[in-house]
């Protein structure tokens, strides 16, 4: 594709509830990561996924927190039972090969709100 | 990962007038860094970057400098135009990328 893309670009969401967030990377790219952005600061690493390989993890903030790629492609990020700490812009990055420094390319992230 | 938690500095420059953004990193065994660009609303896109053998690189209107004694780097920003308002996020590399808490610049006319 064009470009990373991510899906839904808002969500609204109760305290409590589970959303799901979905990122397609560019075609062809392996390596795909997730980044959390709260207002106002940095980026947060999250989870990434290289190829086949198991994904690092080290970044989730809790049980919570998981995360899928299916076929090497698409990648799903679920928060269950949400609480409004999780507002936050979710952001996701694709990069050709995942080889250390590597330019990552991000999408237009999600910006989820939790009432 | 790492994670910030700081809130953004600001950096107001006169449109026109040549911006320089400040980046302290943590560690000497980094060997890769590379500057990022954020526009309101928008994800984080790549403007330059520069290994740890170089001090200097040039593109477009921007300059990276390294000073590894340090552990500073710094990004500049000639002719500043209102296109450039953006939060500017630096990153080194060690194992994988960790970023800074990024500067926000703004423009003013």
């Amino acid at each position: 594709g064009a470009g990373v893309s991510q899906s839904p670009s808002n969500k609204v969401t109760e305290k409590g509830k589970d959303v799901e967030l979905r990122c397609d990377p560019i075609s062809g790219h392996t390596a795909l990561y997730w980044y959390r952005q709260s207002l106002g600061q940095g980026l947060e690493f999250l989870i990434y996924f290289q190829g086949n390989s198991a994904p690092d993890k080290s970044g989730l903030p809790s049980d919570r927190f998981s995360a899928e790629r299916t076929g090497g492609s698409v990648s799903t990020l679920t928060i269950q039972r949400t609480q409004q700490e999780d507002s936050a812009v979710y952001l996701c990055a694709s990069s050709s090969a995942g080889a250390v420094g590597e330019t990552q390319y991000f999408g237009p992230g999600t910006r989820l709100l939790v009432l | 990962g790492e994670s910030v938690g700081l809130h953004l500095p600001t950096l107001s420059v006169q449109e026109g007038d040549n911006s320089i953004i400040n980046c302290a990193y943590s560690n000497s065994a980094s060997d890769y860094f590379i500057w990022y660009k954020q526009e309101s609303g928008k994800g984080p896109q790549f403007i330059i970057d520069i290994r740890s053998n170089m001090d200097k690189r040039q593109g477009q209107r921007v300059t990276v400098l390294l000073n590894k004694t340090v552990k500073h780097l710094s990004l500049q920003i000639a002719a500043t135009q209102p296109g450039d308002s953006a939060v500017y996020f630096c990153a080194e590399n060690i194992s994988g990328l960790i970023w800074g808490a990024g500067t926000k610049l703004i423009i003013k006319p």
